[in-house]
């Protein structure tokens, strides 16, 4: 157990929906990342955010947003979904402030699939 | 977009023999990561080495960095069933510093 926890485990949802991915991440990390797998794009970075802030973007598309709360904890919001939006979401957490990157722990992921 | 390229894409061996996986990467890093992802579960971290440092070592596993030719070996040995999974190189980037970028990893299967 990584000490992350994502919810939910598992989504269906139809295309044109809205869904929110749930993190909190391990006690004491201040960092939260987000990343999307796929099978045809492998394991992609999409944000990262520090103790509230935004720290570092990636491969996230506009109808994508994420926010961390004054608790730490972390939701990503997938809107107008699309087929192609079908996907495990990975949320990880670790200590680090952004400079330089050291471990991180990731959750055991939310299934999305979009129908 | 992948920072990391992993060699071979799949290896099946026997139990008790070493496996051994490659990977190359495109810029300067601060620390090369190692990452085990059993089937749709979540990444494990493995091993870390730092830019600095040439070979490191932890239980069964050895990781060798080399930062002239941008390339890291992971070796397993005596590999065991239990060790079947993906296993995937991870880049800090010294130009990011605030991310991972994972390569496309390694498919390991140990048939006992």
């Amino acid at each position: 157990d990584s000490g992350v926890t994502q919810t939910p485990k598992h989504l269906i949802t139809a295309t044109g929906q809205r869904v929110t991915l749930r993190c909190s991440p391990r006690s004491g990390d201040l960092s939260v990342y987000w990343y999307q797998q796929s099978l045809d794009q492998g394991l992609q970075f999409l944000i990262q955010y520090y103790n509230g802030e935004e720290r570092a973007k990636g491969n996230i598309l506009e109808r994508f947003s994420a926010q961390q709360f004054p608790d730490l904890h972390s939701e990503l919001n997938l809107s107008s979904l699309e087929l192609g939006d079908s996907a495990l979401y990975f949320c990880a957490s670790s200590a680090a402030s952004g400079q330089g990157v050291g471990t991180i722990y990731f959750g055991e992921g939310s299934w999305l699939t979009v129908v | 977009s992948q920072q990391g390229e992993e060699d071979p894409q799949a290896l099946s061996i026997q139990e008790g023999e070493n496996a051994t996986m490659n990977c190359s990467y495109k810029t300067s890093i601060n620390n090369l990561q190692w990452y085990r992802q059993n089937s749709g579960r979540g990444l494990v971290h493995l091993i870390l080495i730092r830019s600095n440092e040439r070979e490191k070592h932890s239980g069964r596993l050895r990781v060798t960095l080399d930062t002239s030719k941008k390339s890291s070996s992971l070796l397993i040995t005596a590999s065991r069933a239990a060790d079947t999974a993906s296993y995937f190189c991870a880049t800090d980037e010294e130009t990011s510093g605030s991310r991972l970028t994972f390569g496309e990893g390694t498919q390991l299967t140990v048939n006992p």
